[in-house]
């Protein structure tokens, strides 16, 4: 069965600073990949996908996120961190022979030091 | 944003009673889910339908009951809810999905939480 790894539950970073949010996934075919990012008390939002036309993906607010098929990962990261970013982010992979699904990492809170 | 609301937006409730979540588009996408998201477990899959009166369980089904009358509302039941189904619920639509061979892009509503005490 498919399934996502999330390494880190929480990850604490300074204002400015590199972030890197990491996600494995288990396939032995490359699935479709998202990132999805949640704010205190509102939905997931989607902010990037990963859908086999580039390995790097550019998303909303200055994340990106490169798929790596020798890795099987599909790490989130962000030049520079700001207040705002502080959020629970979630990887999720919709498999490519059962694509109406999403099956989601644990989520990683991550947390913006000023 | 995509037009989906979910009522109520909170409910706490006693153990036994029956409890019904609605979800509802504006958006006429054909598939529709409910999860629930649980600390330390991300969102998991609880039931999800492909059309009308058509619906499928997920992977955490057990407890739960689903309707799809119409393609704008597709409702949650807890015939008798239990302690361990207090949690936070999430509808989410995608107008792609099975049978498909597109991603399956999903968006998701404000979410619910339940309290069953």
């Amino acid at each position: 069965a498919q399934s996502v790894t999330q390494l880190g539950s929480h990850v604490s970073v300074s204002e400015g600073a590199l972030v890197l949010l990491r996600c494995n996934y288990s396939s032995s075919v490359p699935p479709y990949l998202f990132w999805y990012v949640q704010y205190p008390n509102q939905g997931l939002q989607l902010l990037l996908k990963y859908t086999s036309a580039a390995t790097l993906v550019k998303g909303i607010n200055g994340f990106e996120a490169e798929f790596k098929k020798s890795e099987t990962s599909f790490h989130l990261t962000k030049p520079s961190a700001h207040m705002s970013d502080a959020a629970e982010y979630f990887c999720a992979v919709s498999p490519m022979d059962s694509s109406y699904k999403l099956i989601f990492g644990s989520g990683t809170r991550l947390l913006v030091r000023p | 944003d995509a037009g989906i609301t979910q009522s109520p937006r909170h409910k706490v409730t006693e153990t036994g009673t029956p409890v019904t979540l609605r979800c509802h588009q504006t958006e006429n996408h054909r598939y529709m889910y409910w999860y629930r998201q649980d600390p330390g477990h991300g969102l998991r899959l609880i039931h999800y339908s492909y059309g009308v009166k058509d619906t499928d369980k997920g992977e955490v089904s057990d407890g739960y009951s689903v309707s799809r009358s119409k393609t704008e509302d597709f409702l949650l039941t807890l015939e008798s809810a239990t302690s361990s189904q207090t949690s936070v619920y999430f509808c989410a639509i995608s107008h792609q999905g099975r049978g498909t061979s597109a991603y399956n892009e999903q968006f998701f509503g404000p979410g619910t939480r339940l309290t069953v005490l």
